[in-house]
């Protein structure tokens, strides 16, 4: 079993609608947990960091389950502009040794 | 503006031939990464170092060597004994132990190919 796995998607969403997808991990002792957004053949950039309360950021929520080692990421009202490849990252413990998932990619489409 | 550069944007390798990916940063960040990417997949990691002058290897490291003589540098060798060079190459710096800050930034990426 992988470190940090992802449904690899595509996820098609119609533009205003919903989007949801889990980033599973293995190591129980895992620490930090982050989502980034990728653009073809461009950097990863942090959308956001998972705390153990869930939190939110505009249209986008994301969560963690401990009990189930998996964190989730949900986008609102999804954009055109919300199409991307979205990485999760796992940090084992304090080091910052970030561990990525494969990635869901998300088209959201007219 | 404070960033991590790389270069070249594209780079060329001829078989058997080394060749030395640059990255550079000035966010004065204590902790320096080189990932590989292939297409459709996440990143791995292949080195990584948390200091200046001391370096480990990642999951990947076979055929690929780096230094650490400057905080602000960590440039990335892809030498010949790497079979499958052909990748997105990927920097990033952070600064560990600060907590919620505990994130990765990272520099646009370098495009290896084999000619």
């Amino acid at each position: 079993r992988k470190e940090v796995e992802q449904d690899p998607g595509p996820f098609n969403v119609p533009e205003g609608a919903t989007v949801a997808f889990n980033c599973t991990y293995s190591n129980s002792a895992s620490q930090s947990f982050f989502w980034y957004r990728q653009d073809c053949r461009k950097e990863p950039k942090l959308l956001m960091s998972v705390y153990s309360s869930g939190n939110e950021d505009g249209r986008f929520t994301a969560q963690l389950n401990r009990a189930s080692q998996y964190i989730s990421l949900l986008i609102r009202d999804s954009k055109l502009s919300d199409s991307a490849t979205y990485l999760c990252a796992v940090n084992k413990a304090a080091g910052n040794k970030l561990t990525f998932g494969g990635g869901t990619r998300v088209l959201v489409k007219p | 503006d404070g960033g991590i550069t790389q270069s070249p944007k594209y780079l060329f390798r001829k078989e058997g031939q080394n060749v030395t990916l640059s990255c550079e940063q000035n966010l004065n960040h204590d902790a320096m990464y080189w990932y590989r990417q292939d297409p459709g997949q996440g990143l791995r990691l292949i080195y990584y170092s948390q200091i200046v002058n001391d370096f480990q290897k990642g999951d990947i490291a076979e055929g690929y060597s780096v230094s650490r003589e400057k905080k602000e540098s960590f440039p990335l060798t892809v030498t010949s004994a790497q079979k499958n060079p052909t990748a997105f190459y990927l920097c990033a710096s952070s600064n560990p132990g600060m907590g919620a800050s505990e994130k990765l930034f990272f520099g646009s990426g370098t495009q290896l190919s084999v000619l």
